[in-house]
């Protein structure tokens, strides 16, 4: 199965709260994880990334927390809006490096009532 | 637009059919790679292609193969097809091979009927 995986598959929260979206990974050697958001009928848009180095990193209004320890990632969005109403996806760089390529996770939908 | 292009936007096949999915990578982006999404799925890696050869492969049936051209543009071809292959199936692109922020398209709609 996939070695990335998402804690929660829904979250609903409301407009201007702060959304916390959860990824658990299980291989040590990733060195890269990303995340992704999904909008209805579209492809995956980058929102931010983190290397292994780095345990924290911040963007416009969303921050990547990277957990080796435990291996966790989440993502954070400060002050949600109507916008942000998509699936986001968690991935890793599973093998490291250049011989590595993206595994992704099942997905979280998030849905921001107005 | 991402600088990703892939063609066609929709496919509706038959069951036992074969289809060409295109794609053609960001300016610059030598590698390219194909996923697919099924309903309720995630992203299931399929291949990767850089800069004309083969780089990785995932959950790829053998009914599935892909190329990449010298002009860098790819294809997935998909034979033999069954409904179970009705998906989303994207292809990104990168500049360098690895698991590295890719630029996803739009994706093709393949529905097998």
């Amino acid at each position: 199965g996939e070695s990335v995986g998402l804690h929660l598959p829904t979250l609903s929260v409301q407009e201007g709260d702060n959304s916390i979206i959860n990824c658990a990974y299980s291989n040590s050697a990733s060195d890269y994880f990303i995340w992704y958001k999904q909008e209805s009928g579209k492809g995956p848009q980058f929102i931010i990334d983190i290397r292994s180095n780095m345990d924290k990193r911040q963007g416009q209004r969303v921050t990547v927390l990277l957990n080796k320890t435990v291996k966790h990632l989440s993502l954070q969005i400060a002050a949600t809006q109507p916008g942000d109403s998509a699936v986001y996806f968690c991935a890793e760089n599973k093998n490291g490096g250049s011989q590595g390529n993206l595994i992704f996770g099942k997905g979280t939908k998030l849905s921001v009532k107005p | 637009d991402s600088g990703v292009t892939q063609t066609p936007k929709h496919l509706i096949t038959a069951t036992g059919q074969r289809v060409t999915l295109r794609c053609s990578p960001r300016s610059g982006d030598l590698s390219v790679y194909w996923y697919q999404q099924s309903l309720d799925q995630g992203l299931q890696f399929l291949i990767q292609y850089y800069n004309g050869e083969e780089r990785a492969k995932g959950n790829i049936l053998e009914r599935f193969s892909a190329q990449q051209f010298p002009d860098l543009h790819s294809e997935l071809n998909l034979s033999s097809l069954e409904l179970g292959d009705s998906a989303l199936y994207f292809c990104a692109s990168s500049v360098v091979g690895g698991g590295y922020g890719y630029t996803f398209g739009s994706g093709t709609r393949l529905t097998v009927v």
